[in-house]
């Protein structure tokens, strides 16, 4: 039963245009979300978090949005650039739980130039 | 960055013998996980730690322990390797309050193959 779920396993996207990565999530107890970000041979590296009393977060040029009636978030970056090329994996937390995080498969960027 | 260290970084190890894996972190964080990350499943949880000599389960414990005797260090065991348990493995460690978030940093991962 996969709880969080990234259902595009892949995106290109040209230098200086906005990516969207998309996120649904099926736990209704999940309270906050976050995107992490993962180079190959390196671990994830947190990019921005947000908790279920928003509806947006924004950090220079990554803004997180949640949408909780729908049970989903997204990730946008403008502008692309190209050393954003990696794959990202959205993760959720649920009170009471110790911080485990429940992560989607990840989608990978490309920007291309 | 996260002060993280995870030993050997890569190991090739035969089908039925036992390995450890070694999770470090100097930032004195109370949580430390262990995950593995495989094509098409992200990265599932094997077990974690709330503080030195507590442990629990995570969602694919099956074959694996954990021991903690120091706040600073997270062992993973595999009693006996299995193919199936080839995997890129990442400890995580995480501060965990509703004051500074939930958010967990990670270390550089190791590359198990178990032939």
């Amino acid at each position: 039963d996969q709880q969080v779920k990234q259902n595009s396993p892949s995106l290109s996207v040209q230098e200086g245009r906005i990516s969207i990565l998309n996120c649904d999530y099926t736990n209704s107890m999940f309270d906050y979300f976050l995107w992490y970000k993962k180079y190959p041979a390196e671990g994830p590296t947190f990019l921005i978090s947000i908790s279920s009393i928003k509806d947006k977060n924004e950090d220079g040029r990554f803004t997180v949005f949640l949408n909780k009636s729908a049970k989903h978030l997204s990730l946008h970056i403008v502008p692309s650039q190209p050393g954003d090329s990696a794959v990202y994996f959205c993760a959720a937390s649920a009170p009471g739980t110790a911080s485990k995080l429940t992560f989607g498969t990840g989608t990978r960027l490309q920007v291309t130039l | 960055d996260a002060g993280i260290t995870q030993s050997p970084r890569h190991k090739v190890t035969e089908t039925g013998t036992p390995v450890t894996l070694r999770c470090h972190q100097t930032e004195n964080h109370r949580y430390m996980y262990w995950y593995r990350q495989d094509p098409g499943h992200g990265l599932r949880l094997i077990h974690y730690s709330y503080g030195v000599k507590d442990t629990d389960k995570g969602e694919v414990s099956d074959g694996y322990s954990v021991s903690r005797s120091k706040t600073e260090d997270f062992l993973l065991t595999l009693e006996s390797a299995t193919s199936s348990q080839t995997s890129v493995y990442f400890c995580a460690i995480s501060e965990s309050s509703a004051g500074k978030g939930y958010e967990q940093y990670f270390g550089p991962g190791t590359r198990l193959t178990v032939t």
